[in-house]
């Protein structure tokens, strides 16, 4: 398995570009996040996903777009390109251990996009 | 929504001392509590979790108290390794249906001295 695939590892952008940050997971797992990360800040959940056609905002959603067409692939979206989302961008999976279980397997990171807006 | 506070924001040891995390949430519905490592320019890494049900877990030199009542909950490192030198991320679940989303806190630098 490759786990949690994130393409590109780098990217320059100028304000107002576009750009969509992909995500594909083949440990299908229903459950797909995507964080982002500044300096001295942690993690901050942007978008999530608990199956395919079901998606929900996080923390810090503003900027951002996601879909879920398929169980493998969670893309982020930015429109317009604003220097506050430089940051480094990690999506990951989880699943849910059991139709009883109330308790997500551990978070399966991806290797991250750093995305610097000029 | 949860809050989480990590501290110290650094720390440095000498290698064979001990290391302690701490952090501090608010929700107190929270059932889930794991630590990640990342090195720097890598993904973090689960290295130890905790559920509310349990107040301590030992993983070899990695352990991880958690006190409910008081809303904390804490990382050891034993024995340290200047190869355990990364930021290490404490968070905690959201309750009832968010339990699969996680709340991070700031992050620890450690640095392990030879």
């Amino acid at each position: 398995n490759a786990g949690v695939t994130q393409t590109p590892k780098f990217r320059i952008l100028k304000i107002g570009q576009s750009m969509t940050l992909q995500c594909t997971q083949d440990m299908n797992h229903n459950y797909m996040y995507w964080y982002r990360q500044d300096p001295g800040m942690g993690l901050k959940l942007i978008y999530y996903s608990v199956g395919a056609g079901i998606t929900d905002k996080g923390e810090v959603p503003n900027g951002y777009n996601v879909s879920r067409s398929t169980t493998e692939d969670f893309p982020l979206r930015l429109e317009l390109a604003a220097p506050s989302q430089t940051s480094v961008y990690f999506c990951a999976s989880s699943y849910r251990r059991g139709p009883g279980s109330s308790y997500n397997s551990p978070l399966h990171f991806g290797n991250g996009t750093r995305l610097t807006v000029t | 929504g949860e809050n989480v506070e990590q501290h110290p924001s650094t720390l440095s040891v000498q290698e064979g001392d001990s290391a302690v995390i701490k952090c501090t949430y608010s929700d107190s519905a929270s059932n889930y509590f794991p630590w990640y490592k990342q090195e720097l320019g890598k993904r973090p890494q689960l290295i130890i979790d905790i559920r509310s049900n349990v107040g301590e877990k030992k993983d070899q030199r990695i352990a991880v108290t958690l006190n409910k009542t008081a809303k904390h909950f804490s990382l050891h490192i034993t024995e340290t390794q200047p190869e355990d030198s990364a930021v290490y991320f404490c968070a905690a679940s959201g309750s009832g249906g968010s339990n699969y989303k996680l709340t991070f806190g700031k992050g620890t630098l450690l640095t392990v001295n030879p």
